[in-house]
């Protein structure tokens, strides 16, 4: 899958605690992006990366937090999960005008 | 505010026929469309991307045509096959957006053998 992978894959959290979700990419793509999926709203924006240690905020990125040490990596966390934060979280990656190549998903739960 | 939206949400066609996917944008002053597909319980896969400058893209049975002028672009399914059953989505980088796509919510396709 173009050199993506999102860990972990899956997770079941509590109310009020952090969580990091990681992307990783063998790809040397400029832009790397996280997107949350849930029904009724589609693919939203959370944040996104144009290169290292430059950043941006989507559409819904209160509550969310990136970084980006490194061209490969692209961490997403969430300091306080909240019940609202249960999704599908994907990341994506890209060069300028390129096409989007997404990784498989994590499926965030939280109680 | 740029708004991507897709009719029909969902669609249902015998095997071996020809459809038409449709996706609608309201800014036209866009870089590029891309259009994907998911499975279920999938991440997307990119299906076709349509620069600003190109009126269309094919990739087997695939077409995707573009009119920026009228915010409008179609998918072209020829033959379907059952393997075809996914939900399509298309998706846009406009000119303010430092290349964030914004997404339509899908075309959910189902093809009946």
């Amino acid at each position: 899958d173009a050199g993506i992978t999102q860990s972990p894959r899956h997770k079941v959290t509590e109310t009020g605690t952090p969580v990091t979700l990681r992307c990783h990419q063998t790809e040397n793509h400029r832009y790397m992006y996280w997107y949350r999926q849930d029904p009724g709203h589609g693919l939203r924006l959370i944040h996104y990366s144009y290169g290292v240690k430059d950043t941006d905020k989507g559409e819904v990125s209160d509550g969310y937090s990136v970084s980006r040490s490194k061209t490969e990596d692209f961490l997403l966390t969430l300091e306080s999960a909240t019940s609202s934060q249960t999704s599908v979280y994907f990341c994506a990656i890209s060069d300028w005008n390129s096409p989007l190549h997404f990784g498989n998903g994590t499926r965030l739960t939280v109680t | 505010k740029q708004e991507v939206t897709q009719i029909p949400a969902a669609l249902s066609v015998p095997e071996g026929e020809n459809l038409v996917l449709n996706c609608s944008f309201t800014d036209s002053a866009i870089y590029n469309l891309q259009w994907f597909r998911q499975d279920p319980g999938k991440g997307l896969t990119s299906l076709l991307l349509i620069q600003s400058s190109q009126r269309e893209q094919t990739s087997g049975r695939l077409n995707a045509s573009l009119d920026k002028s009228s915010g409008r672009s179609t998918l072209y399914i020829a033959a379907s096959q059952p393997g075809d059953s996914a939900t399509y989505l298309c998706a846009v980088i406009d000119g303010g957006s430092q290349g964030n796509l914004i997404f339509g919510k899908g075309t959910k396709l189902s093809v009946k053998p």
